[in-house]
């Protein structure tokens, strides 16, 4: 089976820009997360979907951050405009609330280079 | 204000010998941690977790062990192997919810 995928792996751009980060959860995970890891801050949660529907979006950083969820299969991470602090690597993951376990899945990442 | 701390950024250990990894947290209620590893270049993967009814798990040569009183739980890697290393995360939880609080990493290079 195939995990978690995000695209692209890497990500240079110039600050102003605008950057969108992709994510494929696993087939018939219901839940799915966008995660940033920096160095002084760890793994940070930035927003939580299920079934599609945002529920938790408090991590995100402020309103150049957007996520949406349009179906089950595909997510998307914006950053509108792009600054030099947004340099992180951004993670998804998706996990299924229905087999009893929540564990989370994560994909490889997205390593974001703001210039 | 960090709610989960793990505060050894690195560790170095000899092939063969234990390996401690430790985490601290400071909210008391919660009640489900975890550990995951990650390579370089790879997403976090889990590795073992443990419920605050218990005070230890064991998955291998893996073992997860929570003292709730000092709010502190560690891993314990024996025998450590150079495969090993990797950066190791802990996390806290509110079981049956989503949210996992993450501490910022340890380093673990297992020497040969």
């Amino acid at each position: 089976d195939a995990g978690v995928i995000q695209s692209p792996r890497h990500e240079v751009t110039e600050m102003g820009q605008e950057v969108t980060l992709r994510c494929k959860p696993i087939s018939g995970h219901n839940s799915l997360f966008w995660y940033r890891q920096t160095m002084m801050r760890g793994l940070e949660l930035l927003i939580y979907f299920n079934n599609n529907v945002p529920i938790d979006d408090s991590g995100m950083p402020e309103d150049r951050f957007s996520a949406k969820m349009p179906n089950a299969s595909f997510s998307t991470l914006k950053i509108q405009p792009s600054e030099p602090r947004d340099s992180a690597v951004y993670f998804c993951a998706s996990s299924s609330d229905r087999e009893g376990t929540d564990t989370q899945y994560f994909g490889p990442g997205t390593r974001l280079t703001v210039l | 204000d960090q709610q989960v701390k793990q505060n050894s950024p690195s560790l170095s250990v000899q092939e063969g010998r234990i390996s401690i990894l430790n985490c601290d947290y400071t909210n008391s209620m919660f009640d489900y941690f975890l550990w995951y590893k990650k390579y370089p270049a790879e997403g976090p993967t889990f590795l073992i977790s443990i419920s605050s009814i218990k005070d230890k798990n064991e998955d291998g040569r893996f073992t997860v062990f929570l003292n709730k009183s000092a709010k502190h739980l560690s891993l314990h890697i024996v025998p450590s192997q150079p495969g090993d290393s990797a950066v190791y995360f802990c996390a806290a939880s509110f079981r049956g919810t989503y949210k996992y609080i993450f501490g910022t990493g340890t380093r673990l290079k297992v020497l040969a």
